[in-house]
């Protein structure tokens, strides 16, 4: 069984802000690393899956970086606004996925 | 597009009773999963389906759990008799066969008193 992990726990950012957290995964037996955005009662949201070492993906404010030899993701997030407020999540695997325990995130106006 | 649905939302049993919750992929989803997301805990694949068969349940507690999904599409997961600890949400996800992304459900968050 995989272990990954991701800090901080929780994170409070004033509106406007940058922040960024991380994901920690074994190296070993690398297939995939997927974020995910979870806000409160609704679905959790794709954001990336990544699958080559120095990958990096965009989509609006958000980034994120892979390191597959070091076994860490890093997600940024530039301007943080108050509908970021969410449990980011990263698991890694192909088809079974393995998750960390997420960050929470909070946005404070 | 429809998205995974989930039912019911929210769903409140005494320990020992049995309670079961509804799945319904995405069409042409071949490929349906069931997560335990205990609070304070990222999600745990319970078992995973492709079309009517299992592919991976190694992580289901077979003594109380069951799943099911007779004509690949929906699929039912039961707990009997619940225990406190079964206190989560579970949640379902679908994906393409072979796919890397998978669409989550909105989840049903479980209360065992």
């Amino acid at each position: 069984i995989l272990n990954v992990e991701q800090s901080p726990q929780s994170l409070h950012v004033q509106e406007g802000d940058s922040t960024n957290f991380t994901c920690s995964f074994p190296s070993s037996n690398f297939y995939a690393l997927h974020w995910y955005r979870w806000e409160t009662a609704k679905s959790p949201e794709a954001l990336f899956v990544m699958t080559l070492n120095g990958d990096e993906k965009k989509k609006g404010r958000i980034s994120a970086t892979l390191n597959t030899k070091e076994g860490y993701s890093y997600l940024y997030i530039k301007g943080s606004q108050p509908e970021d407020s969410a449990t980011y999540l990263c698991g890694t695997g192909a088809q079974k996925l393995v998750f960390g325990q997420g960050t929470r995130l909070t946005i404070n106006p | 597009e429809a998205g995974v649905a989930q039912s019911p939302r929210y769903k409140i049993i005494e320990k020992r009773q049995s309670v079961a919750f509804w799945c319904n992929p995405i069409s042409g989803h071949a490929t349906l999963y069931w997560y335990q997301q205990i609070l304070g805990q990222g999600p745990k694949l319970l078992i995973q389906f492709q079309n009517n068969g299992v592919v991976d349940d190694s992580q289901l507690p077979k003594d109380r759990f069951s799943a099911e999904r007779l004509k690949g599409v929906d699929s039912t997961l039961k707990i009997q008799p619940a225990k406190l600890e079964d206190s989560a949400v579970y949640l379902c996800a679908s994906s393409i066969v072979g796919g890397y992304e998978q669409f989550f459900g909105p989840g049903t968050r479980l209360t065992v008193l």
